[in-house]
């Protein structure tokens, strides 16, 4: 089993809808769980990140972690063709140091 | 401007030619990381270093080596590069251990032939 599943999509959805991306993991030591975005042929940005379980919301932006479940969401509310990108999950333990992503998920935004 | 600067941005090797790839922060991070990035594999993190003179490696450290002598340099250098290094590479810097709010270089596109 992987440490952390993420479906790599293609996701495409129309502009202004909600969109939901989501990974799983194995590893019950994860504490810090990121979201990065990445534009073609550009280094990944970070979009959010939580600690431990619960919600985050910035903007249209929302992350979820459930630590019981070992699953993190992130849901973009009234997507624009701007977010069409591919949207990286990562996670790292508590002692730090070794940042473990998922594959990431493409994303296409239509007008 | 805060920014994580790698150096080359394109590199086209042949096997067995040592090689260094340059990164350099400017924000004062005391976490340093390199990762390289594959269809199929995703981001795969190679060596990490918490301060100057500390690394440790990563998932796929093989075939790579780094150095941490100053806090804001931390290059990757392939000693004997093959064609399975062949990848995108990025490095990164973090203010925490966490490496919650890392900053991304613009990567370098390696071929090794």
């Amino acid at each position: 089993q992987k440490e952390v599943e993420q479906d790599p999509g293609p996701l495409s959805v129309p502009e202004g809808a909600i969109v939901s991306l989501n990974c799983t993991y194995s590893n019950s030591a994860f504490q810090y769980f990121m979201w990065y975005r990445q534009y073609s042929r550009k280094g990944p940005e970070l979009l959010m990140y939580t600690y431990s379980s619960g919600n985050k919301e910035d903007g249209r932006f929302t992350a979820q972690v459930d630590k019981s479940s070992k699953y993190i969401s992130l849901f973009i509310r009234d997507s624009q063709p701007s977010d069409s990108a591919t949207y990286l999950c990562a996670m790292s333990p508590p002692w730090g140091g070794n940042l473990i992503f998922g594959k990431g998920t493409k994303l296409s935004v239509k007008p | 401007e805060a920014q994580v600067t790698q150096n080359p941005r394109y590199l086209i090797t042949v096997t067995g030619k040592k090689l260094t790839v340059t990164c350099s922060q400017n924000m004062n991070h005391e976490y340093m990381s390199w990762y390289r990035q594959d269809p199929g594999l995703g981001l795969r993190q190679i060596y990490y270093s918490m301060n100057v003179e500390v690394t440790d490696k990563g998932d796929v450290p093989e075939g790579y080596k780094v150095s941490r002598k100053e806090k804001r340099n931390f290059p990757l250098i392939l000693e004997s590069p093959s064609p399975n290094q062949t990848s995108l590479y990025f490095c990164a810097s973090s203010q925490d251990r966490g490496l919650t709010e890392a900053f991304f270089g613009q990567g370098t596109r390696l071929t090794v032939v």
